[in-house]
């Protein structure tokens, strides 16, 4: 276990709903990314916070997308008018910018992560 | 654009025995991280091991060594003495430096079966 905590694990939505991620990373860490799986392939960043700031959104990341992170605490992925296309796995993680105790700077901790599946 | 190739997606390995996975990538930077990431089976992905562009020294963690090739921008992973809880999907994955979004790109991955 990393910290990182995500729900719900699995999610199955039809077409056209619209869903919402949680993520809790780790407390002390002031980054958090949101990340997307497809089976066999390596995670594609979506975005990136600091504290509550949402300071980067990548073009995958459709108008249907929204990422918030109130207070730069637990952060919510919600995919309104859910398509096929989008089954994946959503994978969370936090880091810190400095180096804490034992965690090092900008190393990424990796929650388990939601598997959507969109029918 | 950065990019990571790793171009093995499929690699076996009898158990105790030693093996390499390859990562290449490309970048302008000159200053950058570059990581392996291990993803067993159905469970969360953990880092392997960490390399500092500007150290030259390789990184090593305890069975677990890289090859890191500045010039030819190549970055392997060897694992020595393998174990069956090895067997996992490792990726490689490069970010320039803390002081950006520390954002992870990642290659394609490449399965290894460690087998008894």
């Amino acid at each position: 276990d990393t910290g990182v905590s995500q729900d719900p694990r699995h999610k199955i939505t039809k077409r056209g709903q619209n869903v919402t991620f949680r993520c809790d990373p780790i407390s002390e860490h002031n980054r958090l990314y949101w990340y997307r799986q497809t089976l066999g392939q390596g995670p594609e960043f979506l975005t990136y916070f600091q504290n509550e700031a949402q300071l980067e959104k990548s073009r995958l990341l459709s108008d249907r997308f929204s990422a918030e992170r109130p207070k730069g605490s637990f952060s919510t992925l919600e995919i309104q008018r859910t398509e096929q296309g989008d089954s994946a796995m959503y994978l969370c993680a936090s880091s810190t910018s400095q180096r804490l105790g034992g965690l090092n700077a900008n190393e990424q901790y990796f929650g388990p992560g939601t598997r959507l599946t969109v029918t | 654009a950065q990019t990571v190739t790793q171009s093995q997606p499929e690699m076996s390995v009898q158990e105790a025995e030693t093996v390499t996975l390859s990562c290449t990538y490309d970048t302008s930077e000159n200053n950058y991280y570059l990581f392996w990431y291990k993803q067993p089976p159905s469970r969360q992905m953990i880092l392997v091991i960490r390399q500092e562009a500007y150290k030259q020294q390789n990184a090593t963690e305890n069975r677990f060594s890289v090859n890191f090739q500045k010039a030819a921008k190549s970055f392997s992973l060897k694992i020595s003495d393998s174990q069956l809880g090895d067997t996992a999907m490792y990726f490689c994955a490069f970010t320039i430096s803390p002081s950006n979004t520390g954002k992870l790109i990642f290659g394609q991955g490449t399965t290894l079966q460690v087998k008894p």
